[in-house]
């Protein structure tokens, strides 16, 4: 079976940049995605095909994805980006989800 | 704007079939592929599987034993079954739209909806 990891948590202060990791196997040559979730909310993807933003999600959320591991990054965290962040990838036609990080900004 | 509403019965004993539909309003189920994806109570998401309107599906392997999923184009509709239920299966059930296979993520996704299995 495929496996992608995060770490459980990353911390941030207010307008400090957050970089969260995903790891899988040869994820690079895949197209990663990241989801935010927030308490009692469905997942929102904030990040599709590595890099592109769709409509509505804000300039501070980047992406990229080499090698072994896909990242998203916060530039000038804000306190509604406190959430848990999925990331995803298809593994040959098998959805397969990160365990997910807590985002603290604080 | 896509919309999904999921439904279904909140509990189900366990051994029974777990039984859920999904509405699709605001686009057609004829194109993109739609699927199913948990959350267990303070945990994180889980894939099911996948079903493209022509019938074609894709399962995840720790579930595809147990899983079936449909579509119905006259009514917009997709559904999803599990059966031989546990415990484990306790989650909030989601489904969401992906405009295509590998190159896309799920853009749109149901409220979601707790299915608990207990007797």
């Amino acid at each position: 079976s495929y496996e992608l990891t995060q770490p459980p948590s990353v911390s941030v202060s207010p307008g400090q940049t957050a970089s969260i990791t995903c790891g899988g196997d040869k994820l690079g040559e895949k197209y990663a995605c990241w989801y935010q979730q927030k308490p009692g909310q469905s997942p929102v993807m904030v990040m599709y095909q590595d890099t592109k933003r769709p409509s509505g999600i804000p300039e501070r959320f980047s992406g990229s994805n080499s090698g072994n591991t896909a990242t998203l990054t916060i530039s000038g965290a804000q306190a509604m980006d406190e959430a848990d962040y999925y990331c995803q990838a298809w593994y040959s036609t098998t959805g397969v989800f990160g365990g997910g990080t807590k985002l603290t900004v604080l | 704007q896509v919309q999904l509403q999921e439904s279904g019965p909140g509990l189900v004993k366990p051994s029974e079939t777990l039984s859920l539909t999904c509405t699709v309003s605001g686009d057609s189920i004829s194109s993109d592929y739609w699927s199913w994806i948990r959350q267990p109570p303070g945990k994180g998401l889980e894939w099911i599987g996948y079903i493209f309107h022509s019938g074609t599906t894709n399962y995840n392997p720790s579930l595809k034993s147990r899983v079936i999923i449909s579509v119905d184009t006259a009514k917009n509709q997709f559904s999803l079954n599990l059966n031989s239920v546990t415990a484990t299966d306790t989650a909030v059930y989601y489904c969401a739209r992906h405009e295509g296979l590998v190159t896309s993520g799920f853009d749109s996704w149901g409220q979601g909806t707790l299915v608990t299995v207990s007797s």
